[in-house]
């Protein structure tokens, strides 16, 4: 049964900053990974889709990498803004997605 | 233009009743899904459609029974609501069921459903 865990759970940042929020399955047999941004009271927006034969993907600030045989994957931010603050889910592909538990960032001026 | 749209955006209402949320997609999307986001903020696939027909069936009492008239309406019919229904249901859509060639997934605003 695919497990999907988010470290840290939260985490509050200075402006400016460069993080790395990280995300561990237990099943390696994944199709692809992606990462969401949960605001508070809306739904979900996708920011990142890694397909399993692919190591990473780029957009804008946003870094994300996927090691399918330790079964990581991390989202990296670069500069980090206030508006960067949200709650970040990652969630592996197979059949059906399953969501980790998400990070809650904190970016403050 | 919303991609995503589900109504209502709350719901407030008594244990034992029933009630319906409606969802449509204007992407064109072959596959839709219903999702339960509960007090913790866990996010748990319930059903998934594919072009009507239903793919993805959770272990889901059956009280919640999703209906798809046409593959870009997925509603989700709920009957004798009790209290631990209570949570936030997501409705989202992808060109794909998912597989080697996943697509990306959107999801609507949510429904925040309270069973008192």
């Amino acid at each position: 049964k695919q497990e999907v865990t988010q470290i840290p759970a939260a985490l509050s940042v200075p402006e400016g900053e460069n993080l790395v929020l990280n995300c561990s399955f237990t099943d390696s047999a994944i199709y692809n990974l992606q990462w969401f941004r949960q605001d508070p009271g809306k739904g979900l927006t996708s920011l990142l889709l890694i397909q399993s034969s692919q190591r990473e993907q780029t957009s804008g600030r946003l870094n994300a990498s996927l090691d399918k045989s330790s079964g990581r994957s991390t989202l990296y931010i670069a500069a980090s803004q206030p508006g960067d603050s949200a709650t970040y889910l990652c969630a592996v592909g197979g059949a059906k997605l399953i969501f980790g538990t998400g990070t809650r960032l904190q970016v403050f001026p | 233009d919303t991609a995503v749209s589900q109504t209502p955006k709350y719901l407030v209402t008594q244990m034992g009743n029933d009630k319906s949320i409606k969802c449509e997609q204007n992407l064109g999307h072959d596959t839709m899904y219903w999702y339960k986001q509960d007090s913790k903020k866990f996010l748990k696939i319930m059903f998934s459609y594919n072009n009507k027909e239903l793919i993805i069936n959770e272990t889901v009492p059956n009280r919640f029974s999703p209906k798809s008239p046409d593959k870009a309406h997925l509603n989700l019919h709920i009957n004798s609501l009790e209290l631990g229904d209570s949570a936030v249901y997501f409705c989202a859509s992808s060109q794909v069921q998912g597989g080697p060639s996943g697509n990306t997934i959107y999801f609507g605003e949510g429904s925040w459903l309270t069973v008192v």
